[in-house]
């Protein structure tokens, strides 16, 4: 399979604790974005990255959130001291960035966070 | 700043048409897209329209869009029941940055 994959699928914490999402986006993909989704919701966008630097940041990401992709493939996105508000879908989305014909983003699965 | 709307539900009978409605604010989009997400899975990427052009068709699926009023519409035709799930237009300004505006999402019934 050479989509976009996340990893875990699924993730419950408690409240404070820290969690750590992964992306893997299509290979040669420079653009990687991460987007929030809550229920009831379309997703909102947290941030992107063209290779390894990150250009955009949502005033969604507050401190607690941290996003990193270091060797310009896979990206992780921690959550520091949750909170029951960061319960979430979290998507991940990769393109092939400069020159592409229509900027379509491909979508992982997504991360399902429950904080309790 | 950028917002998009649509209307949250839609039901119709198996073999109709369906037409999902949108609105958007940001007269610079570039490009405007249809996803649909069905429960437990992604995003799948149905269709887009560069913002130049009035009307797209591809298969099934027809694109219309008004840039005077800000209306974007996917007419599917020939509704199936492997069509219900919630579908999401969204909007791209490439010209200030790379991420997508995404509507709060119609949910589409199809029913026997």
């Amino acid at each position: 399979d050479t989509g976009v994959s996340q990893d875990p699928r699924h993730k419950i914490t408690k409240r404070g604790q820290n969690v750590t999402f992964r992306c893997d986006p299509i290979s040669e993909h420079n653009r990687l974005y991460w987007y929030r989704q809550t229920l009831g919701q379309g997703p909102e966008f947290l941030t992107y990255f063209q290779n390894e630097a990150q250009l955009e940041k949502s005033r969604l990401l507050s401190d607690r959130f941290s996003a990193e992709r270091p060797k310009g493939s896979f990206s992780t996105l921690e959550i520091q001291r949750t909170e029951q508000g960061d319960s979430a879908m979290y998507l991940c989305a990769s393109s092939p960035g400069e020159g592409a014909t229509y900027n379509e983003q491909f979508f992982g699965p997504g991360t399902r966070l429950t904080v309790l | 700043g950028e917002d998009v709307e649509q209307s949250l539900f839609l039901s119709v009978r198996e073999g109709d048409s369906s037409v999902i409605n949108c609105t958007y604010t940001d007269s610079s989009s570039t490009y405007l897209y249809w996803y649909k997400q069905e429960p437990g899975a992604g995003l799948q990427l149905l269709t887009y329209i560069f913002s130049n052009m009035d009307m797209k068709q591809d298969q099934r699926l027809t694109v219309l869009l008004n840039k005077k009023d800000k209306h974007l519409s996917l007419r599917i035709a020939d509704t199936q029941t492997g069509d219900s799930a919630i579908y999401f237009c969204a909007e791209i300004n490439t010209g200030t940055a790379s991420k997508l505006t995404f509507g709060t999402g119609t949910r589409l019934q199809v029913t026997l």
